[in-house]
């Protein structure tokens, strides 16, 4: 079966450090991987999302970036936070194609930019 | 493009209560549609789905029926639990993008 998992859990960063996130998928190959941002009481916000190694879209421009340099990892960082970078950041992936195909989301990372 | 509209929150009930949540969407083509959930600090778990007109998604007592007249995929409960609450998305896919289209999320508190 297929699993998502992210890491860490839980940050907390100050304004103006780097960060990294990351994402990996077990038990399936070739999938679509997306990053979603969901602020204090928000709705989801699509950040970027890779249909392949190496190939990302962003979706919302912004000081974050995000890399796959492996089928099934998915990292998104930034070179210096910003407070408004706070929130919970969940990762999902989907089979490639087919207009059908749910998408499975990850436990989250929770950063708090103080 | 595509869109969802979802039904303001937040919704409070009464344990054993009905619920309905709505849900409509504006897609160029002819969409899935999807219910998820999200329980207080974690991700999201698909709820149920729907692929084509008049198809009905059924999960833990939840429903929903895929209305292409009416463009609409409401999400209901006979009785609600106080362990529902929980913040509640409606979302599509449609052919050819590969991205889901998110409504803003019904956050639903049952209390007991």
């Amino acid at each position: 079966s297929q699993t998502i998992h992210q890491w860490p859990a839980t940050l907390v960063q100050p304004v103006g450090s780097p960060l990294s996130l990351e994402c990996t998928v077990e038990g399936t190959s070739n999938p679509n991987l997306y990053w979603y941002r969901q602020a204090a009481g928000r709705g989801l916000q699509l950040l970027f999302y890779s249909v392949g190694i190496g190939q990302i879209s962003s979706e919302v421009p912004q000081n974050l970036s995000a890399s796959r340099p492996q089928d099934r990892q998915f990292i998104l960082s930034s070179k210096k936070l910003l407070l408004s970078d706070s929130g919970f950041y969940l990762c999902a992936w989907r089979t490639g194609g087919g207009v059908y195909n749910e998408q499975f989301f990850g436990p989250g990372t929770r950063l708090t930019v103080l | 493009g595509n869109s969802v509209t979802q039904m303001e929150g937040p919704v409070t009930l009464s344990e054993e209560a009905f619920l309905t949540i709505n849900c409509t969407y504006t897609a160029t083509g002819y969409p899935s549609l999807f219910w998820y959930v999200q329980y207080p600090g974690e991700g999201l778990q698909l709820l149920l789905k729907a692929t084509k007109a008049d198809d009905k998604g059924s999960n833990k007592g939840f429903e929903a029926t895929y209305r292409k007249e009416t463009t609409s995929f409401h999400l209901e409960k006979g009785s609600v639990q106080v362990s529902d609450s929980a913040v509640y998305f409606c979302a599509l896919s449609d052919f050819g993008n590969e991205k889901l289209t998110f409504g803003t999320g019904t956050r639903l508190t049952i209390i007991p």
